[in-house]
């Protein structure tokens, strides 16, 4: 299994631009969801999904937007990219069972808005 | 809003010795807490985790304590390896959004050799 892939691993947009960021994963998990991470913080929840076909919002949701069309794929669109989403973004997924915080994480996607 | 932190940001301990990480939180409502490792350029990687009902819980190396009373958790590495060096994060959530966590601020463990 490759477990959880996100492309791309750097990007470099300028305000105002829009872009996707994928993810996807093997592993069959229902549940996904899109954390980000600013220097010297923690990684905060924009979006997470159950299954396919519904998402809600997390603590961070303004200025971006999600769909779950299929159980392995997970974008994070920027429709308007400011410099405020300048940081690191992790998708992570989790299979049903178990108490829940075991997710498995991405390699990330460094993003810098200029 | 409430939140979870870290009391100490970085820490070094020699190789072979114990280490102690430790975390605050401070919502109250929060009854599930996860232990994250992340090394340099990597995503997270889940540790281990224990509920509200427990005290203590062990895995290979490490060990979780949770006191309620003062809303304190930490993290114990047994014999420290090179290989232990990264950032730890500790998390919380509910047991109704087991899945929805909230992440402290994280604390860099360097292990000397």
């Amino acid at each position: 299994n490759a477990g959880v892939t996100q492309t791309p691993k750097f990007q470099v947009l300028k305000t105002g631009q829009s872009m996707t960021l994928q993810c996807a994963q093997d592993m069959n998990h229902e549940y996904m969801s899109w954390y980000r991470q600013d220097p010297g913080m923690g990684l905060r929840l924009i979006h997470y999904s159950v299954g396919a076909g519904i998402t809600d919002q997390g603590e961070v949701p303004n200025g971006y937007n999600v769909s779950r069309s299929t159980t392995e794929d997970f974008p994070l669109r920027l429709l308007s990219a400011a410099p405020s989403q300048t940081s690191v973004y992790f998708c992570a997924s989790s299979p049903p069972g178990g108490l829940g915080g075991e997710q498995y994480f991405g390699p990330g996607t460094r993003l810098t808005v200029t | 809003g409430e939140s979870v932190g870290l009391h100490l940001p970085t820490l070094s301990v020699q190789e072979g010795d114990n280490s102690i990480i430790n975390c605050a939180y401070s919502n109250s409502a929060s009854d599930y807490f996860i232990w994250y490792k992340q090394e340099s350029g990597k995503g997270p990687q889940f540790i281990i985790d224990i509920r509200s009902n427990m005290d203590k819980r062990q895995g290979q190396r490490v060990t979780v304590l949770l006191n309620k009373t003062v809303k304190h958790l930490s993290l114990q590495i047994a014999a420290t390896q090179p290989g232990d060096s990264a950032v730890y994060f500790c998390a919380e959530a509910t047991s109704g959004s087991a899945r929805q966590l909230t992440f402290g601020s994280g604390t860099q463990l360097t292990v000397l050799p």
